[in-house]
């Protein structure tokens, strides 16, 4: 019940394409869901995050998609460039949880 | 303003040996986290401490531990290490306790030979 399944594992999308990565969870305590970008050598670092009060979030080229009902989020990449080929996590934990529990990460590529 | 700063990045080690790693937070941040990153697993919690109190505790046997000093600065050491210690070691800091952005160093990558 702790867990949050990420899809795909892998992606490769064309320059200006739209990237799109899924999340699921089975915990309906969670009430916070980031989503997180890592670069080779690099730490993650958080790109975008939603609460479930709100059905979708959008800054710039990315949007969080949140379906409560379904227990389900995801990270739309519009407009996709070379320079976000990176490992995506997803994650979510509670008010009463310090924790992020993590997805297993997607690892985009995009080509130009 | 200077990020999270892990120190070492890079170290091997020996089965049975112990390990400590270090971490310094941003500046005025009091809550530290600790991740351990493997190809297989991914990202998983170790701990946080907030105010020198650990706070939180993830699901990893007792040879892992840590402390925060009163400066913010926090140490994870791992006991009588397995090679299945090898991994990534992410410190993250955060302005206070509970979920918000974390902000991660670049790690310390153990190898456990």
């Amino acid at each position: 019940q702790q867990q949050v399944k990420q899809s795909p594992q892998s992606l490769i999308v064309q320059k200006g394409g739209i990237s799109i990565i899924n999340c699921a969870y089975e915990n309906t305590a969670f009430d916070y869901f980031p989503w997180y970008q890592q670069f080779p050598g690099k730490g993650p670092a958080l790109l975008i995050a939603i609460r479930p009060d709100v059905s979708e979030k959008k800054e710039g080229r990315f949007t969080i998609s949140f379906n409560k009902s379904a227990k389900q989020f995801s990270l739309h990449i519009m407009d996709s460039q070379p320079g976000d080929s990176a490992t995506y996590f997803c994650a979510a934990s509670n008010q009463a949880g310090t924790a992020l529990i993590f997805g297993k990460g997607t690892t985009l590529s995009v080509s130009s | 303003k200077a990020g999270v700063t892990q120190t070492p990045r890079y170290l091997i080690k020996t089965r049975g040996q112990q390990v400590t790693l270090s971490c310094s937070p941003i500046s005025g941040h009091r809550s530290v986290s600790w991740y351990q990153q493997t190809p297989g697993q991914g990202l998983q919690f170790l701990f946080e401490y907030f105010s020198e109190t650990q706070r939180n505790k993830g699901n990893f046997p007792g040879r892992f531990s840590g402390r925060q000093f009163s400066n913010s600065r926090s140490e994870m050491n791992v006991s009588t290490l397995e090679l299945g210690d090898s991994a990534l070691y992410l410190c993250a800091s955060s302005r206070r306790q509970g979920p918000g952005e974390l902000f991660f160093g670049e790690g310390s990558r153990l190898t456990v030979l």
